[in-house]
């Protein structure tokens, strides 16, 4: 079975500073793995993913990640917050086999200070 | 080329009531998948459907339901709506499954009161 740990429900960093938010996956066959991002009142957005091939994949608004086999994990990471990252983000991993089902993450919501 | 839409955006109903939502995927997609998202249970997997079948079910009670049109567009269904059916139901479309990038709508949220 396949399943989605996001570690710290909250993060706080402040405008300028690294995010790093943490996610760690467990899965019987290579993953796919996504990071989407919420703004309030609004679906989900598609930050990045990863597939195949390299592994470190760099997506909108300044975001990248690293899939590390080894650590079965894959961190979001920016290197320098704006005001405007303040949202909910979910890490998400595909179901193999002909079907599109995602499996979520609980969610990290960050906070950026000034 | 226009997104995933949701109507209605938001729905207020009560017990026992029954609600039908709908999603209209991107132009050209054959998935569509949809999610219940509430703050207790986070995001969860409702159901998939893909040419007009469903193809991969979650661990929903079957008062929960769908169907998908010759077009892609796709409704679900609530009968005898409960007080923890309150949540914000999100749909995603994409070219054709298996492990593709999913798109959102924006999602129609329901209260049931």
């Amino acid at each position: 079975a396949q399943s989605v740990t996001q570690l710290g429900s909250h993060v706080s960093v402040s405008e300028g500073a690294l995010v790093l938010l943490r996610c760690n996956y467990s899965s019987s066959v290579p993953p796919y793995l996504f990071w989407y991002v919420q703004y309030p009142n609004q679906g989900l957005q598609l930050l990045l993913k990863y597939t195949t091939g390299a592994t470190l994949v760099k997506g909108i608004n300044g975001f990248e990640a690293e899939f590390k086999k080894s650590e079965t994990s894959f961190h979001l990471t920016k290197p320098s917050a704006h005001m405007s990252d303040a949202a909910e983000y979910f890490c998400a991993v595909s179901h193999s086999g002909n079907t599109d089902k995602l499996i979520f993450g609980t969610g990290t919501r960050l906070q950026v200070f000034p | 080329k226009a997104g995933v839409t949701q109507t209605p955006r938001y729905l207020i109903k009560t017990r026992g009531q029954q609600v039908t939502l709908s999603c209209s995927p991107i132009s050209g997609h054959r998935s569509v998948s949809w999610y219940q998202q509430t703050p207790g249970q986070g995001l969860q997997f409702l159901f998939e459907y893909f040419s007009e079948t469903q193809r991969n079910k979650g661990n929903f009670p079957g008062r929960f339901s769908g169907r998908q049109f010759s077009n892609s567009r796709s409704e679900m269904n609530v009968s005898t709506l409960e007080l923890g059916d309150s949540a914000l139901y999100l749909c995603a479309s994409s070219v054709s499954g298996d492990q593709e990038t999913q798109y959102f709508g924006p999602g129609t949220r329901l209260l049931v009161l």
